[in-house]
């Protein structure tokens, strides 16, 4: 079964930083791009960053160019999300999302569950 | 502010037809890029529902299928029915942007 769960989310002060994971299994990890996509309370979907199966290419949103980062571990099937100088514009549930190809980007055919950050004082 | 746009509410009886448009511009949709479709139920994870514009993923039944034309694409839905109630998004591909892919702001379907 193919699955994607999603840890290290809570609750963090504005300008600290978190590191969100995805540890992935059921199928074989770097055959694929990968995604980070968010959900603020209430609102719709916003793409956050993408990674090609190699790593070689990487994407962001406008919104978190320059403050966070995607990567990822292909020996140990893990996705990460360095989050640096959170705001409260950040708090979202984050999902992990394999892409159908090997490249940044196509379309996202398995979620997983999330994990809820929330930026407050 | 999304870049692809969509209706923020539809509606519909059971048994009738909906449809849920999704508006681009000549960098994404009008670019050639695919369209793809999630459905994201009540405090569940979105799944692909339409995938490059008119693929059902198995699983999915045939009262959903999607269509593309210029810079728009749409989803609709035949015999309505109560579980189809959800949040429908849209999501293609642009090269100018500093990242590649983008959401419509998503269409909450509510089921009369």
């Amino acid at each position: 079964e193919v699955q994607l769960v999603e840890s290290g989310g809570g609750l963090v002060q504005p300008g600290r930083s978190l590191r969100l994971s995805c540890v992935v299994s059921g199928f074989t990890f770097d055959d694929y791009a990968m995604h980070w996509v968010r959900q603020a309370p209430g609102k719709g979907l916003e793409w956050v960053s993408g990674i090609s199966w190699n790593s070689e290419d990487t994407g962001y949103a406008d919104s978190v160019q320059g403050r966070f980062t995607i990567s990822r571990d292909n020996a140990k099937n893990f996705l990460y999300l360095q989050m640096n100088s959170l705001s409260d514009e950040d708090t979202a549930l984050y999902y992990c999302a394999k892409d159908k190809t090997q490249w940044v980007a196509y379309y996202m055919d398995v979620w997983g569950k999330g994990t809820t950050v929330i930026v407050s004082s | 502010q999304s870049v692809l746009t969509q209706p923020p509410s539809v509606s519909g009886a059971p048994g009738q037809r909906v449809t849920i448009s999704c508006t681009g511009s000549s960098s994404d949709i009008g670019a050639g890029h695919d369209v793809h479709w999630y459905q994201q139920l009540p405090g569940t994870a979105p799944k692909v529902l339409i995938y490059a514009n008119t693929h059902r993923p198995s699983g999915v039944p045939g009262r959903f299928s999607g269509s593309k034309s210029g810079t728009s694409a749409s989803l609709a839905i035949t015999g309505l029915q109560a579980e189809d109630e959800a949040d429908y998004y849209c999501q293609s591909f642009d090269s100018t942007l500093s990242g590649y892919v983008v959401f419509g702001g998503g269409t909450k379907l509510t089921v009369l």
